[in-house]
């Protein structure tokens, strides 16, 4: 089945830091999107990139796209406490149900546990 | 976005006994699919369910331990039936709308469960 690898299972950074967590794919990928959890809390949608080479910003965070649609990138700049939690990257894969009717279906990546040092 | 109202946040349960988890979503939403959680791990797909149709399973999820109903385009019930420890796991629902590039998922809050 379709798999989405993620890179590093573990990041320590002290607080202002930059920080990057990196996705890859074996398949070229519909679209892909990115989630936040929190310790303790359940994921939280930030973006979803879908344009090949595409980079989105939210503030301190920067999204990437490769070029083949295979793998993501998400780099924090200047890390701050608030920024702790799980960073999972999720590939849309497409696929067809009995009745022939297309849809994405997500496949998440193993999750970056960021910790921010104060 | 949608908000989705996910029962019960956590339960410790015999084995051999089922539990049955709702959401309930405050919009009419297409598709709604559930996800295990282990504590510290990632997400896994235990079956999308459509409003009117059988839900479809993935690999390693079988009906007769996992059963879903869809009665409507607002909610959604998963059971775990017969529990054994290896459920134990955090539980999740989500939205999706049907389409091929939808937007970002909602997950509902989660259920904890505890097998003993």
């Amino acid at each position: 089945g379709q798999q989405v690898m993620q890179i590093p299972q573990y990041q320590h950074v002290q607080e202002g830091e930059d920080f990057t967590t990196y996705c890859n794919s074996s398949t070229t990928l519909s679209n892909i999107q990115w989630y936040k959890q929190r310790p303790g809390g359940h994921p939280v949608f930030l973006i979803q990139l879908v344009k090949s080479g595409e980079v989105k910003k939210q503030k301190r965070l920067t999204f990437q796209f490769g070029e083949a649609k295979k793998n993501s990138s998400l780099h924090i700049t200047a890390t701050q406490t608030t920024d702790v939690g799980t960073y999972f990257c999720a590939g849309r894969f497409l696929f067809r149900d009995a009745g022939g009717t297309s849809y994405g279906k997500l496949t998440f990546g193993q999750g970056t546990i960021l910790t921010v040092h104060p | 976005s949608a908000v989705i109202s996910q029962k019960p946040s956590r339960d410790i349960c015999q084995r051999g006994t089922s539990l049955t988890i709702q959401c309930q979503v405050d919009s009419q939403v297409t598709m709604m699919f559930w996800y295990r959680q282990q504590p510290g791990q990632s997400l896994t797909l235990i079956a999308t369910a459509n409003q009117g149709s059988e839900a479809t399973y993935e690999s390693g999820f079988v009906i007769d331990k996992f059963p879903i109903s869809r009665p409507n385009l607002t909610f959604s019930t998963l059971t775990v039936s017969n529990m054994s420890p290896e459920d134990s796991s955090i539980y999740l629902c989500s939205t999706g709308q049907g389409g091929l590039f939808n937007y970002g998922y909602t997950f509902g809050s989660g259920t904890r469960l505890t097998v003993v």
